[in-house]
């Protein structure tokens, strides 16, 4: 089956640490994408990737970093800099500008 | 800097109602815009994409058109059922700056109740 994976599903981070959150994709898409959802809020683009080795900051992208080493993987590290991190992350792909596809999410939690 | 709105942002009917959700943008210039499904604590699913050039797609009992000159699109479900229960966001892409980076809306939570 073709699809977006993402893991963990459930994340616990103590304060000072840095978490990756794991995106893989067998869709063979170059475009992906990482998003933050909050409650009550739409999702906001932390960073996104059009192809290997190349990616963009999105609109907040200061306390979280990626890469973009192989098409199919695109992990996202939240470190110690983010101070709010608890939310939920969704990880997203697509060729070029064409239907996006979501994985199921990893919720975060500060402990 | 596109600005996606969606209304209402709470909906709650009887099942068998036919619903219409909205969305609207403040950009026409765009390249797509695609409906999505998240279920509580889930990831999105995708509904329906309608490109530039197009007015309307329809899935079973979904049918979402398109007006870009008015920034507005709509998302009709006909007949609903307890398992339409669900946020329903739309999400535009730009046709230019070169990213083509999709804007989300905050979503239409639905409820449809027996």
């Amino acid at each position: 089956d073709g699809g977006i994976t993402q893991s963990p599903k459930y994340l616990f981070r103590k304060e000072g640490q840095n978490v990756t959150l794991s995106c893989e994709q067998n869709l063979n898409h170059d475009a992906m994408y990482w998003y933050r959802q909050d409650p009550g809020q739409g999702l906001r683009l932390i960073y996104y990737s059009q192809i290997v080795n190349d990616f963009q900051k999105g609109d907040i992208a200061e306390g979280y970093s990626v890469s973009r080493e192989k098409k199919e993987s695109f992990p996202l590290t939240v470190t110690s800099a983010q101070k709010n991190p608890t939310a939920f992350y969704l990880c997203a792909s697509s060729i070029y500008a064409t239907e996006a596809f979501f994985g199921q999410g990893t919720r975060l939690t500060v402990v | 800097k596109q600005e996606v709105t969606q209304i209402p942002a709470a909906l709650s009917v009887p099942e068998g109602e036919n619903l219409v959700l909205n969305c609207s943008f403040t950009d026409s210039a765009i390249y797509n815009l695609q409906w999505f499904r998240q279920d509580p604590g889930k990831g999105l699913t995708s509904l329906l994409l309608i490109q530039s050039s197009q007015r309307e797609q329809t899935s079973g009992r979904l049918n979402a058109s398109l007006d870009k000159s008015s920034g507005r699109s709509t998302l009709y479900i006909a007949a609903s059922q307890p398992g339409d229960s669900a946020t329903y966001l739309c999400a535009v892409r730009p046709h230019s700056g070169g990213s083509y980076i999709p804007t989300f809306g905050r979503g239409t939570s639905l409820i449809v109740h027996p």
